[in-house]
């Protein structure tokens, strides 16, 4: 199984603040087709998951421009600038380029 | 507007069975891959089994093979979750999911 690798555990940022949260694979996620299937995810308190990122860098719906996503093979990378307090929560990096489908443990922010 | 409204869940005995529905609106759900993703309490996501649009392909995580069955009825644009010989360590929230949308959830509870 592809390992997903996600750092820090946790984060205390301040409003307005910019954090970046990394996530490095065991394997390359580069699919036979080319593109590289790692997202990024948050679940808010109490909510269910929701995509900010596709396929590395592309925003999901409705996501704001704050947030970005970069990387390649195997080393990735969400930012997020100016952060606000609707942010809060567990970001997950997830990969769908190998069964099984895996996720990293989890990046908690939280307000400082 | 995506919808995608889990039902089924509930507390089980183990060794028992359930059937989770998950009911789809908003887009053509014979255009998508679907998937069920897992949640136990306090813990990370983790992918459990997906479905090609047709039906004709599915893939499973080792824990859930040959007690868990995957299926969709694209006539009632509606996706489920046959799960057998349930175990404790089952007890999750379970999302259905498609790319993007994420439902709202439905718990299982396997406990005697």
């Amino acid at each position: 199984d592809v390992v997903m690798t996600q750092t820090p555990p946790s984060l205390s940022v301040a409003i307005g603040q910019s954090v970046s949260i990394s996530c490095k694979s065991s394997q390359s996620l580069v699919y036979s087709d080319g593109k590289t299937y790692l997202h990024w995810l948050l679940q808010s308190p109490g909510r269910s998951p929701k995509r900010l990122i596709y396929q590395v860098s592309n925003l999901g719906s409705g996501v704001p421009d704050r947030f970005s996503g970069t990387g390649s093979q195997k080393d990735f990378t969400l930012k997020i600038s100016r952060v606000e307090a609707e942010d809060l929560g567990v970001y997950y990096c997830a990969q769908t380029t190998h069964f099984p489908y895996t996720f990293g443990a989890g990046t908690k922010l939280e307000l400082k | 507007e995506v919808q995608l409204v889990e039902s089924g869940g509930g507390l089980v005995q183990p060794g028992r069975s359930l059937k989770l529905s998950c009911a789809a609106s908003g887009f053509t759900f014979s255009n998508y891959y679907m998937a069920w993703v897992r949640q136990a309490p306090t813990k990370g996501l983790e992918w459990v089994a997906s479905i090609t649009n047709s039906g004709g392909s599915t893939y499973y995580r080792d824990s859930v093979k040959g007690r868990f069955t995957i299926s969709r009825d694209n006539a009632k644009s509606t996706l489920y979750l046959q799960m057998d010989s349930l175990r404790s360590e089952d007890t999750a929230t379970y999302y259905c999911t498609r790319g993007g949308y994420w439902g709202q959830g439905v718990m299982v509870t396997v406990s005697s």
